[in-house]
């Protein structure tokens, strides 16, 4: 059975601190992994991933996929309170069915 | 850009009511789907479909129909609401076409809040 694995579960850290969230996955037929951000309502998107060792980077927040370890992370430097959220990380398997993680809770302290 | 809507933001029904969720986008996209939320379980996939006329079940089905007679709304119904399908319900569609290695992202609706007691 297809899965998607994020942790840690949940995690508080205060402003300014480095945090990495992790997501495995096992998949028969990976297509790509996308990371969302989740605050009080819909998801909104942050990375697609497709290939391994490419960074993708937006502001203080970055990517980056091992096709090979079947897993991906999201960083985040100098995190600041509206960083605070649900981060989801789902993975696309080409029969146009996402497969989302649990989610990670992240939150931030001023 | 309106993006992609959902109604209502909040319901409450009555075990054995019936109703539908309504979902639009208006960004031409083909694919389609309904999930749940609940705590602990992440988003688990309902129904989804790749274009006007033709739906398929994810993983989590029973209890809900949908259709798709546009490529612009994808309803989703309770025909008899139980308390288990007390959840939060999102719609989200993509661009979407036969023979793509990869997906577009899912664009989110702002979800619907659903309690049956």
């Amino acid at each position: 059975e297809d899965k998607v694995v994020q942790s840690p579960l949940s995690l508080v850290v205060h402003e300014g601190d480095t945090v990495t969230l992790n997501c495995s996955y096992e998949v028969t037929n990976f297509r790509s992994l996308l990371w969302y951000k989740q605050e009080k309502k819909a998801p909104t998107f942050l990375f697609m991933l497709t290939s391994s060792g490419i960074e993708k980077k937006s502001g203080r927040l970055s990517s980056i996929l091992d096709k090979k370890e079947l897993f991906s992370i999201l960083n985040i430097t100098a995190t600041q309170t509206g960083d605070s959220a649900v981060y989801l990380c789902a993975v696309y398997d080409g029969t146009y069915k996402y497969i989302f993680g649990t989610g990670t809770r992240l939150k931030v302290l001023a | 850009n309106a993006g992609v809507t959902q109604t209502p933001k909040f319901q409450v029904l009555k075990t054995g009511q019936s109703m539908t969720l309504q979902c639009a986008q208006d960004m031409n996209h083909e694919y389609m789907s309904w999930y749940r939320q609940d705590p602990g379980m992440g988003l688990r996939l309902i129904h989804y479909s790749v274009g006007a006329g033709i739906t398929d079940q994810g993983e989590v089905p029973n209890g809900y129909n949908v259709s798709r007679s546009t490529t612009e709304d994808f309803p989703l119904r309770l025909l008899s609401a139980a308390p288990s399908q007390t959840s939060v319900y999102f719609c989200a569609s993509s661009y979407s076409r036969a023979g793509l290695s990869y997906n577009s992202p899912l664009h989110f609706g702002n979800g619907t809040r659903l309690t049956v007691t």
